[in-house]
């Protein structure tokens, strides 16, 4: 089966702009998860999507919004860019073990704001 | 409040030996736990998981080790190779309950195995 894939893998913008990652879950996977890295913060859970619906959210303002399409696939928005939004944005789609959900991770999109 | 913490930010161990990553949480709720290995410029790779009811599994090199009553957990890998060098990530996440929360990450610990 073929991993996570996020595009594009990398992108510049500018204070104000708005920008739109994608996210392709491993075939068979309906949940999808985003996070955002950064230096100082680590790892943080952005929000979750399962079939269509927003079912997890973190504690980021509404400038970040998301959607999942029929087929699983997900974007994640960004509006009105500020320059502590540059980061490695993760997706993850998730798989279902005996004990629970354990969920594989994309190569991130690093954007950068200036 | 972090809930989920790496001490050592990094910790260096020679091939051959056992490697020992730490992580402790302060949330009696998490039920679920998972390590990740990362390298530069790639996102996290799952590595291996545990759940409350269990304290200890393992799966070839690597072992996680669960004490509830300390929220403590810790990798081992034995035996080091050098491939094993890369930042691990303890996370945790509640028990789902009709939805799914999101995983609460550690700092990392940045694993350096010597020659």
């Amino acid at each position: 089966k073929a991993g996570v894939t996020q595009t594009p893998r990398y992108l510049i913008k500018t204070r104000g702009q708005q920008v739109t990652l994608s996210c392709s879950p491993i075939s068979g996977h309906r949940s999808v998860s985003w996070y955002q890295q950064t230096p100082g913060q680590g790892l943080q859970f952005l929000f979750e999507y399962f079939s269509e619906t927003q079912r997890n959210k973190g504690n980021f303002p509404g400038r970040f919004s998301g959607r999942q399409f029929s087929n699983s696939r997900s974007e994640m928005n960004v509006s009105t860019l500020e320059l502590g939004d540059s980061a490695l944005y993760l997706c993850a789609s998730s798989q279902m073990r005996a004990w629970g959900e354990t969920q594989y991770f994309g190569p991130g999109t690093r954007l950068l704001v200036l | 409040d972090q809930q989920v913490k790496q001490n050592s930010p990094s910790l260096s161990v020679q091939e051959g030996r056992i490697s020992i990553l730490n992580c402790d949480y302060t949330n009696s709720m998490f039920d679920y736990f998972l390590w990740y290995k990362k390298y530069p410029a790639e996102g996290p790779t799952f590595l291996i998981s545990i759940s409350s009811i269990k304290d200890k599994n393992e799966d070839g090199r690597f072992t996680v080790f669960l004490n509830k009553s300390a929220k403590h957990l810790s990798l081992h890998i034995v035996p080091s190779q050098p491939g094993d060098s890369a930042v691990y990530f303890c996370a945790a996440r509640p028990r789902s309950g009709g939805g799914a929360d999101g995983l609460t990450f550690g700092k990392g610990t940045h694993l350096i195995i010597q020659p």
